[in-house]
């Protein structure tokens, strides 16, 4: 199976703050990677896939590159509902693992 | 528009059996796989398994393949995820999602979420 890791697990910043969390793959997974962000109650929110192309409806602030093994989430100017926990999944292959996440907290 | 509602929550004791569903629609639901995603309370979530409608096609993660089964009713657009004897430890949140039609396997969409309480 292949590993995905996060970083940091948790970050404090402040509205209109830059933010970058990282995700790893134990392997190379090409640009088969996706970024959810998930709100206390609800179901995650596709953000990002394929690395770095941004779904339908989702702000420009929320960019992602990377490809191999080492990815990032940038949130240029953070604004009070990007407050939540932000998950990467690799879809190289099957299982089709997340990483742990990350929980982004006003400061 | 693409929704995906799921059945109710649930509340069972050990040793019970479950089925919880998935009921697809505004797509072609059959042309589309269907994923489970497991949150167990306070933690983050966890990829269970897929199917294809289709021909029901399925691939199950590694450590819960033996502990639930993956189904569809390709012609009432419904996946399902089934338990025959339910632990504790079963206890969660439980999320369907679409995989999108791009090559990337993304969950596009996402169910409401199911909650299942194991307890005696």
């Amino acid at each position: 199976d292949i590993q995905v890791t996060q970083s940091p697990s948790s970050l404090s910043a402040s509205a209109g703050d830059r933010v970058t969390i990282t995700c790893r793959a134990s392997q190379s997974i090409s640009n088969y990677l996706n970024w959810y962000q998930q709100k206390p109650g609800k179901a995650p929110n596709l953000l990002i896939y394929a690395a770095s192309s941004l779904q339908s409806g989702v702000p420009l602030r929320f960019s992602g590159s990377g490809s191999g093994t080492d990815f990032t989430l940038t949130i240029s100017s953070l604004q009070p509902e990007d407050f939540a926990t932000y998950y990467c999944q690799q879809t190289y292959s099957t299982p089709q693992t997340f990483g742990p996440g990350t929980k982004l907290e006003i400061k | 528009e693409v929704q995906l509602v799921q059945s109710g929550a649930e509340i069972k004791k050990p040793g019970e059996a479950l089925k919880i569903s998935c009921k697809g629609s505004g797509y072609s639901f059959t042309n589309y796989w269907i994923g489970w995603v497991r949150q167990m309370p306070g933690k983050g979530l966890e990829w269970m398994g897929i199917i294809y409608p289709h021909d029901s096609d399925t691939r199950y993660s590694p450590s819960l393949e033996g502990q639930v089964t993956i189904s569809a009713g390709k012609t009432i657009n419904t996946a399902y995820l089934q338990w025959t004897s339910l632990k504790a430890s079963d206890t969660a949140m439980y999320y369907c999602a679409r995989l999108g039609g791009s090559s990337w396997y993304e969950l596009d969409y996402w169910g409401q979420g199911t909650l299942v309480t194991v307890s005696s």
